[in-house]
């Protein structure tokens, strides 16, 4: 079953632009990844936040963490037209041996 | 991070028949997942993969139907039995490290006719 829902289901922007991104889960986690993944292909990873963690910066990702709210954001700023993907997050819960549950998804759209 | 590697990368296959995906991992890891995308669809995981012992299936998967083996650290097997269109999906292997990090194989994308 899905652990988190993820806001919005698609989003179109223009190169430039930032793009937010947001997931909602359901439990308490031990951690949160988010992954892209482009046209159906392998997953990519971005970034981990542990649950002790509030924000995260890699590159031109930054990444923040409520626990409790229990979500969490994507940021992408400047974007390029390379950012077009869809974007997962996916918890690790809190006793659940490490496993991976992924939200709904968000299908980035950036254009020229 | 470990770089990961799946065969076949695609496949078409009729009904009925059984289709075996293989992951291979380039250095020894603790955990192996194996986890199924059907189209348009998010992640959902089939099984942990474990190590000289049966693999874990999660509610919904079993081995009859998604035999898994896991001979060392660094191999593993997805065997997709009696296929039906619904069965067509991608199916991907992950690993994980010890940073925590889950990394996904490239997948491999299977259509049942």
């Amino acid at each position: 079953s899905q652990q988190g829902e993820e806001d919005p289901q698609a989003l179109s922007i223009q190169e430039g632009e930032n793009a937010t991104m947001n997931c909602s889960y359901k439990t308490s986690i031990n951690n949160l990844q988010w992954y892209r993944q482009n046209s159906g292909r392998g997953l990519v990873h971005l970034i981990l936040i542990r649950s002790n963690e509030r924000e995260k910066h890699s590159g031109r990702l930054r990444v923040t963490l409520d626990t409790s709210k229990k979500s969490s954001s994507l940021l992408i700023t400047a974007s390029r037209a390379a950012d077009t993907a869809s974007y997962f997050c996916a918890t690790v819960v809190t006793g659940g041996g490490n496993k991976l549950t992924f939200g709904t998804g968000t299908q980035l759209k950036v254009e020229l | 991070s470990a770089v990961i590697s799946q065969k076949p990368s695609r496949d078409i296959c009729q009904r009925g028949t059984s289709l075996t995906i293989q992951c291979q991992v380039d250095s020894q890891v603790t955990m192996m997942f194996w986890y199924r995308q059907q189209p348009g669809q998010s992640l959902t995981l089939i099984a942990t993969a474990n190590q000289g012992s049966e693999a874990t299936y999660e509610s919904g998967f079993v081995i009859d139907k998604f035999p898994i083996s896991r001979p060392n650290l660094t191999f593993s097997t997805l065997t997709v039995s009696n296929m039906s269109p619904e069965d067509s999906s991608i199916y991907l292997c992950s690993v994980l490290e010890l940073s925590e990090t889950q990394y996904f194989g490239p997948g491999t994308r299977l259509l049942v006719l």
